[in-house]
């Protein structure tokens, strides 16, 4: 079956611009995930959406990160101003239960 | 504060030379701990989740153990195709259900 997927898989904007970065879960997966992994370091935890709960924002970086989940499928990760150190990739996964996080390809966001 | 540690940071081996990666941890309590392959420009592909101490698990030539303090993931045999990033994660009990990374051990098999 399809994994999760994400768009763009790349993507080049100029500092101050906002950027959204979609994700598609697989289907039937209710928990989706959002992390952040910086060249030459660990995946971030972002944010954590589970069914109709209040997402788990504890991640976030800072006020110009926020993301959205539509029921339980489709994601979307926005940046606010973007600026140099939001360079990175961004990778989206998805789970059916705790056991195992799916995860997608990611969008290798570079900010000039 | 949850923390996990991997190490070495990489390694190159020659095609059937066996070895062992090491991931050390600090959590509080527990739920699982989660061992990924990740590829260059791909996203981390799952392998094993370990649930308690003396667990292990294996898949094909790789076999994941865990004790209270850290896990090896045992590779037999490796080939070049073994080659990728192994990366270490934790979920912590009280922690909702997110993933605490490692900076993870590049592998490297030769011929």
């Amino acid at each position: 079956g399809a994994g999760v997927s994400q768009s763009p898989s790349n993507k080049v904007t100029e500092k101050g611009k906002d950027v959204e970065l979609r994700c598609d879960p697989i289907s039937g997966h209710t928990a989706l995930y959002w992390y952040r992994q910086r060249l030459g370091q660990g995946l971030e935890f972002l944010i954590y959406f589970q069914g109709n709960s209040a997402p788990d924002k504890s991640g976030l970086p800072s006020d110009r990160f926020s993301a959205e989940r539509t029921g339980e499928s489709v994601s979307t990760l926005t940046i606010q101003r973007t600026q140099q150190e939001d360079s990175a990739v961004y990778l989206c996964a998805s789970s059916l239960d705790h056991i195992a996080q799916y995860f997608g390809p990611g969008t290798r966001l570079t900010v000039l | 504060e949850d923390q996990v540690t991997q190490s070495p940071e990489a390694l190159r081996l020659q095609e059937g030379e066996s070895s062992s990666l090491n991931c050390s941890y600090t959590v509080s309590g527990l739920r699982g701990l989660f061992w990924y392959r990740q590829d260059p420009g791909k996203g981390p592909e799952f392998l094993f989740t370990l649930y308690s101490a003396g667990e292990e698990k294996e898949k094909e030539r790789l076999k994941a153990t865990l004790t209270k303090k850290e896990s090896f993931l045992h590779i037999t045999a490796p080939k070049p195709e073994d080659s990728a990033t192994y990366l270490c994660a934790v979920q912590a009990g009280g922690g909702g259900n997110k993933l605490t990374f490692g900076t993870g051990t590049q592998l490297k098999v030769e011929l």
